[in-house]
């Protein structure tokens, strides 16, 4: 069984600050999707990252995909209050076809 | 284009009923999967259904069941309800279905078992 590990689960920052957030696995995916949820809503696809080494920038949000395609991170410069929310990764698996989830990381930027 | 419709928003439901929750993908989009979410669990896939046709399916028991319309709309269905049944209930559309590289999702239902 395919698995993914987020860490951290909760983090809650000032204004301004940089974090990092991982996925981790044992196994190898195909690729890799980070989502955005937020309260009461759906999740928002923010990038797909499909080849190993691969890195993504959105703004100030840097997106990586490890090189043995096994485990992503998501990194935001000068964090801000409009980042606030449940920061999820998926990946697809290399023979099926369903998503494997994260269990989240949910992210709380302090004014 | 608009996005993905689900129906209702919100739903209070008693123990042992039974439930319908629809979802309208993206026009074009062939592929509907279903999810729960719950502050425990997380994200977990219920099935996925393509061209009318269940494609894959999670590890959910037999009470949980859907179907997918020629017009590529879905209905999931759950009988018996039970008070663990309480979650937000996602759908997603794809236009390529499987491996695909993105999904569309929903606000989802918000299905509240007393």
């Amino acid at each position: 069984t395919q698995l993914l590990e987020q860490s951290p689960q909760f983090l809650s920052i000032q204004e301004g600050e940089n974090l990092t957030v991982y996925c981790n696995s044992s196994s190898v995916f195909s690729s890799l999707q980070w989502y955005r949820q937020e309260p009461g809503e759906g999740p928002v696809l923010l990038v797909t990252v499909v080849t190993g080494g691969e890195v993504k920038k959105l703004k100030r949000l840097t997106f990586q995909f490890g090189d043995a395609r096994k485990d992503s991170s998501l990194h935001i410069t000068a964090a801000q209050p409009g980042d606030t929310g449940l920061y999820l990764c998926a990946g697809w698996g290399e023979s099926n076809y369903q998503l494997i989830w994260g269990a989240g990381t949910k992210l709380i930027i302090k004014p | 284009k608009a996005g993905v419709t689900q129906t209702p928003r919100y739903l209070i439901k008693t123990r042992g009923q039974q439930v319908t929750l629809s979802c309208s993908p993206i026009s074009g989009h062939r592929s509907v999967s279903w999810y729960q979410q719950t502050p425990g669990q997380g994200l977990q896939f219920l099935f996925e259904y393509f061209s009318e046709t269940q494609r894959n399916k999670g590890n959910f028991p037999g009470r949980f069941s859907g179907r997918q319309f020629s017009n590529s709309r879905s209905e999931m269905n759950v009988s018996t309800l039970e008070l663990g049944d309480s979650a937000l209930y996602l759908c997603a559309s794809s236009s390529t279905g499987g491996n695909s590289y993105e999904q569309y999702f929903g606000p989802g239902t918000r299905l509240t078992v007393t």
